[in-house]
């Protein structure tokens, strides 16, 4: 099946920095969304992005499918900007929500 | 909009007993998911519904695990007998349709003792 690769796997910002996460993926998709996983365990929905940029606030993210990548900006972090980050993607000729999650990763935003 | 609706939050059983988890999707949403997340581990597909029947249950455990989703709407999603190793949350999601994105609920977190 197809394989999502997330770096870093741990981030530790100071309040104001920008990061950026990479996600990159082993195949074609149709699909691939970023999401928040706050701490209290739920799925935020950032971005649906399969191709092309999008700017959402102080969040964007960019999408090369030609070379299997996304890249998720976050500028001026927040305190609430904690959590983990998942890339998932979904492989040519499925659903849209059958998705494969990589691994995340872990940011911390100090105060 | 009101989101996907999972009940109950928190689940604490012992090992070989069962469980049901509730999902009710976003209105007018014909395709659920169920995933299992593990602790430190991304979440992982286990079954898909578009309206009332099942289009993929291949990485389901169907020894143990069973969904149904009768009249197209809401979900539950049972574990009998449970192990040790299915303490994780399970997450609803729900999607207009299958070439749609996904909006995923709060997750049930069930720990097996």
């Amino acid at each position: 099946g197809i394989q999502v690769e997330q770096s870093p796997p741990d981030l530790i910002l100071q309040e104001g920095a920008n990061s950026t996460l990479r996600c990159n993926f082993s195949d074609s998709v149709n699909n691939l969304q970023w999401f928040h996983q706050n701490p209290w365990g739920q799925l935020i929905n950032l971005f649906y992005i399969p191709s092309g940029t999008k700017q959402n606030g102080r969040l964007s993210a960019t999408t090369v499918a030609t070379e299997r990548y996304s890249l998720l900006y976050i500028s001026s972090s927040q305190t609430t900007d904690s959590g983990v980050y998942f890339c998932a993607v979904g492989p040519l000729g499925t659903s849209y929500g059958k998705l494969t999650f990589g691994q995340g990763t872990i940011l911390t935003v100090h105060p | 909009e009101a989101g996907v609706a999972q009940s109950p939050r928190y689940k604490i059983i012992e090992k070989r007993q069962s469980v049901a988890f509730w999902c009710n999707p976003i209105s007018g949403h014909a395709t659920l998911y169920w995933y299992q997340q593990i602790l430190g581990q991304g979440p992982k597909l286990l079954i898909q519904f578009q309206n009332n029947g099942v289009v993929d249950d291949s990485q389901l455990p169907k020894d143990r695990f069973s969904a149904e989703r009768l009249k197209g709407v809401d979900s539950t999603l049972k574990i009998q007998p449970a192990k040790l190793e299915d303490s994780a949350v399970y997450l609803c999601a729900s999607s207009v349709g299958q070439v749609e994105e996904a909006f995923f609920g709060q997750g049930t977190r069930l720990t097996v003792v």
